[in-house]
């Protein structure tokens, strides 16, 4: 089945640093890619979604200067956290979608721990 | 605005008995409806999905959900749980604007 792949899996950097997420759907052409953020024991939260070669269209509430969304070719979407600070120390996860009535495929989540 | 609830925050069964998660849906019209689970640290994986056609509809490791109309419901089902069904399950739908909107998870866990 469709594969979408999240590196890294886990992270831990210093509160100040930027952090790049990358995300990879290894199977399919991804026409649309979404970034969400996942609580302990909470749903998850969209941040974002991306179509290839355009500009991320951000959720209510979402600083799209702290979260940079690049989603330069039809397999590969990177996140990155500008300036992170231990309050953006959370779970997140990627998804990939081939087209408007396919389901979105999840990468396996990022765990980033800022101190 | 549209969302999918499911109301039970956890759901414990014995192993071989069958096994229900709820979820109902408010979006009008035709919904797009979507169940998926999600281990420990792990993301999620796609079990099934409904867009239309039958209202019994079979997805992956023997999971099944029934599309409700007049409820307003879409539960997923087994038949027989297994201990390694154990995990958290999410409902969603597909709003309006192509987004995925999710439920609030159910912990699902299948004793011995």
């Amino acid at each position: 089945g469709a594969v979408v792949s999240q590196h890294p899996s886990w992270v831990i950097c210093k509160s100040g640093t930027s952090v790049k997420i990358e995300c990879r759907s290894l199977d399919f052409q991804a026409t649309t890619m979404f970034w969400y953020r996942q609580f302990p024991k909470q749903s998850l939260m969209l941040m974002a979604t991306s179509n290839e070669g355009s500009k991320a269209t951000y959720e209510q509430g979402v600083e799209k200067d702290k979260f940079l969304i690049n989603h330069a070719s039809l397999t590969l979407s990177t996140l990155t956290v500008t300036s992170a600070h231990p309050e953006d120390s959370s779970f997140y996860i990627c998804s990939a979608r081939g087209g408007d009535n396919q389901p979105q495929h999840f990468g396996d989540g990022t765990r980033l721990s800022i101190l | 605005a549209q969302s999918v609830a499911q109301p039970e925050d956890q759901v414990n069964v014995a192993e071989g008995n069958p096994l229900t998660v709820k979820c109902t849906y408010s979006v009008s019209g035709n919904p797009y409806l979507f169940w998926y689970v999600q281990y420990p640290n792990r993301g999620l994986q796609f079990l099934l999905k409904y867009i239309t056609g039958d209202n019994l509809v079979k997805g992956s490791y023997g999971f099944e959900a029934e599309f409700n109309k007049s409820q307003t419901s879409f539960h997923l089902k087994k038949p027989s749980a297994l201990v390694s069904d154990s995990a958290l399950y999410f409902c969603a739908e597909r709003s309006s604007a192509s987004k995925i909107i999710f439920g609030s998870g159910t912990r699902l866990s299948i004793r011995p």
